[in-house]
């Protein structure tokens, strides 16, 4: 049984360089999200991905942020010029077309200095 | 806007004291309500959807039950393994498909 993975597991960067995170979905799965969570909070939604496109979009996606999930399969996530406010937890789900529950992977810890 | 509020923020409880936490939202149009469990450094881990206002699901010591403004995930008889954060979450219709989190509650149990 293959859930959710995600790489790295924790990533420490200083500010302003550039940094890239992975998703792989479960196989079936079609759609992809990406979320944010920050230390006491739940996670905020980012963005959705319906097989390779990219449907929708949270206002806290700035424009130093981008998605891809080329050919419908893995995503990834890159933040450019990353700033200490970056630093949080990025968690990838998907979910079948079947249902509406999402699934979620382990998470990206960011940690900017 | 989508909102999700859930108490209490953190709750103390002895083994085998059954309690409840709340989950008060407003969306609209519900496509759904998720309960998800997260341990800490984790991402978080479904438990249930319930769908419509009267619906109740069951897993082991947990019972999450639905009404049009609220939602109530009941533990009996918890063990020190239930400790946890626990997250309410709605999904809402219209084109949208990302889900709205509340904050949490901070579940310990003590033996």
């Amino acid at each position: 049984d293959t859930g959710v993975s995600q790489d790295p597991r924790h990533k420490i960067t200083k500010r302003g360089q550039n940094v890239t995170f992975r998703c792989d979905p479960i196989s079936e799965h079609n759609r992809l999200y990406w979320y944010r969570q920050t230390l006491g909070q739940g996670p905020e939604f980012l963005t959705y991905f319906q097989n390779e496109a990219q449907l929708e979009k949270s206002r806290l996606l700035s424009d130093r942020f981008s998605a891809e999930r080329p050919k419908g399969s893995f995503s990834t996530l890159e933040i450019q010029r990353t700033e200490q406010g970056d630093s949080a937890m990025y968690l990838c789900a998907s979910r079948p077309k079947s249902s509406y529950e999402q699934y979620f992977g382990p998470g990206t810890r960011l940690t900017v200095t | 806007e989508d909102q999700v509020t859930q108490s209490p923020e953190a709750l103390r409880l002895q083994e085998g004291e059954s309690s409840s936490l709340n989950c008060s939202y407003t969306v609209s149009g519900l496509r759904g309500l998720f309960w998800y469990r997260q341990d800490p450094g984790k991402g978080p881990e479904f438990l249930f959807t319930l769908y419509s206002a009267g619906e109740e699901k069951e897993k082991e010591r947990l019972k999450a039950t639905l009404t049009k403004k609220e939602s109530f995930l009941h533990i009996t008889a918890p063990k020190p393994e239930d400790s946890a954060t626990y997250l309410c979450a709605v999904g809402a219709g219209g084109g949208a498909d990302g889900l709205t989190f509340g904050k949490g509650t901070h579940l310990i149990i003590q033996p």
